[in-house]
């Protein structure tokens, strides 16, 4: 199946940092790619959709100038988060979607922790 | 209310139980219907995917969707102890490859060897 590669799995920065995560779709290309946050206990609340080769749209709520979303090719997107703080330590997840329609794959995950 | 409403559980069940878990919703234009397992620190992995109404089988799992009802299920047989996991229903109005997916809290279950 199609594999979604996700990179930090794990990551751990002071207060004020910014931090990169990279997703790779590793055997297809992904047009479309989203990022989701998960909370414990929560569901996978999504931040945005990013669109190769074009802005980013982000859902209500979420900042755009503190996550910063690029989709510079058909298989990367990256998520920064810009000068974090303790409040965004949470597992950032992202997914593209399958070769075949109306599925999604999702990465590993990046569980981001800010001191 | 929610979109989408899934029990949290936690659900335990001894080896070898059939497992039922339920997702009910409220946008009734939700055609696209899945089911993810979420081990713990890991990424949602895709169980079944399903389109409108009906019943899709695969293995030890099978899909439900009751358009009518606004519910959908998903029923384990022969449960085992690698089943523990969170299981998270997700929908969407249309192909997920463009359009995000609605999930619920996702339902942890523990299969007791």
């Amino acid at each position: 199946g199609a594999v979604v590669s996700q990179h930090p799995s794990r990551v751990i920065c002071k207060s004020g940092t910014s931090v990169k995560i990279e997703c790779r779709s590793l055997d297809f290309q992904a047009t479309t790619m989203f990022w989701y946050r998960q909370f414990p206990k929560k569901s996978l609340m999504l931040m945005a959709t990013s669109n190769e080769g074009s802005k980013a749209t982000y859902e209500q709520g979420v900042e755009k100038d503190k996550f910063l979303i690029n989709h510079a090719s058909l298989t990367l997107s990256t998520l920064t988060v810009t000068s974090a703080h303790p409040e965004d330590s949470s597992f950032y997840i992202c997914s593209a979607s399958g070769v075949r329609g109306g599925e999604l794959f999702f990465g590993e995950g990046s569980r981001l922790t800010v001191l | 209310q929610k979109e989408v409403e899934q029990d949290p559980g936690p659900l335990s069940v001894p080896e070898g139980a059939i497992v039922s878990l339920n997702c009910t919703y409220s946008n009734s234009a939700f055609q696209y219907f899945m089911w993810y397992r979420q081990y713990s620190r890991k990424g949602p992995e895709l169980l079944m995917y399903t389109y409108s109404s009906g019943n899709k089988e695969d293995g030890r799992f099978t899909a439900q969707v009751d358009k009518s009802s606004k519910y959908i299920s998903l029923f384990i047989r022969d449960s085992q102890p690698s089943d523990s996991a969170t299981y998270l229903c997700a929908m969407s109005v249309g192909n997920s490859g463009n359009t995000p997916l609605v999930f619920g809290k996702g339902t942890r279950l523990s299969v007791i060897a």
